[in-house]
């Protein structure tokens, strides 16, 4: 199994920190790199799909960055509330165009 | 807007019994994928399956578990003898090249 990792495993934080957790994945046969939010009992949210080394995509206080490179992204979430509190699922996607999941990082923001 | 569907929404059953979870992926996708949620914990990846055969599975797949694609639009997971640790959110997705997309879940409970 092609290998997609996410760290950290869970992560706590205070409502109002700031927080960013790392997915890692090949670095060849690169296509693209998607990352959901999927909170319990629902389906996954698609966030970002990003495909270029360098790329930088934000969504309200939700960003990501991308190295192809070096094989990682960062995932960053600015002043983390309750309602961020979620699993964080990033997705390889090589030239064969199948997805390959990390097994995500799952984030509590307490009150 | 095309959507991957789950049936049933939530499935009780007794130890021991067979269960078929169903799942209509978006027709002209050919990679699809079941992942479970145990209430509490993490995501996990179960199978992925492309071109009528499995692809890859993990360690939790084990002889208890099939997929199938008994008529070409529906995906269907098998466990054979459900146990107790069964239990969990059962996450059926489809992907075609662009994005994946997931359904709402069936909410597996053995009693």
């Amino acid at each position: 199994i092609l290998n997609v990792e996410q760290s950290p495993q869970s992560l706590h934080v205070q409502e109002g920190d700031s927080t960013n957790f790392t997915c890692s994945f090949p670095s060849s046969n690169f296509y693209a790199l998607h990352w959901y939010r999927w909170e319990t009992a629902k389906s996954p949210e698609a966030l970002f799909v990003m495909t270029l080394n360098g790329d930088e995509k934000k969504k309200g206080r939700i960003s990501a960055t991308l190295n192809t490179k070096e094989g990682y992204s960062y995932l960053y979430i600015k002043g983390s509330q309750p309602e961020d509190s979620a699993t964080y699922l990033c997705a390889f996607r090589g030239s064969g165009n199948q997805f390959y999941f990390g097994t995500g990082t799952s984030l509590t923001v307490i009150p | 807007e095309p959507e991957v569907t789950q049936t049933p929404s939530h499935q009780v059953t007794q130890m021991g019994q067979e269960v078929i979870l169903r799942c209509v992926p978006i027709s002209n996708h050919l990679y699809f994928y079941w992942y479970r949620q145990i209430l509490g914990q993490k995501v996990e990846f179960l199978v992925s399956f492309y071109n009528n055969e499995i692809s890859e599975k993990s360690e939790i797949f084990d002889d208890q578990f099939s997929v199938e694609r008994p008529d070409g639009s529906n995906f269907t997971l098998k466990i054979r003898s459900t146990k107790l640790e069964d239990s969990a959110m059962y996450f059926c997705a489809s992907s075609a090249d662009t994005e994946a997309f997931f359904g709402q879940g069936t909410r597996l409970t053995v009693v």
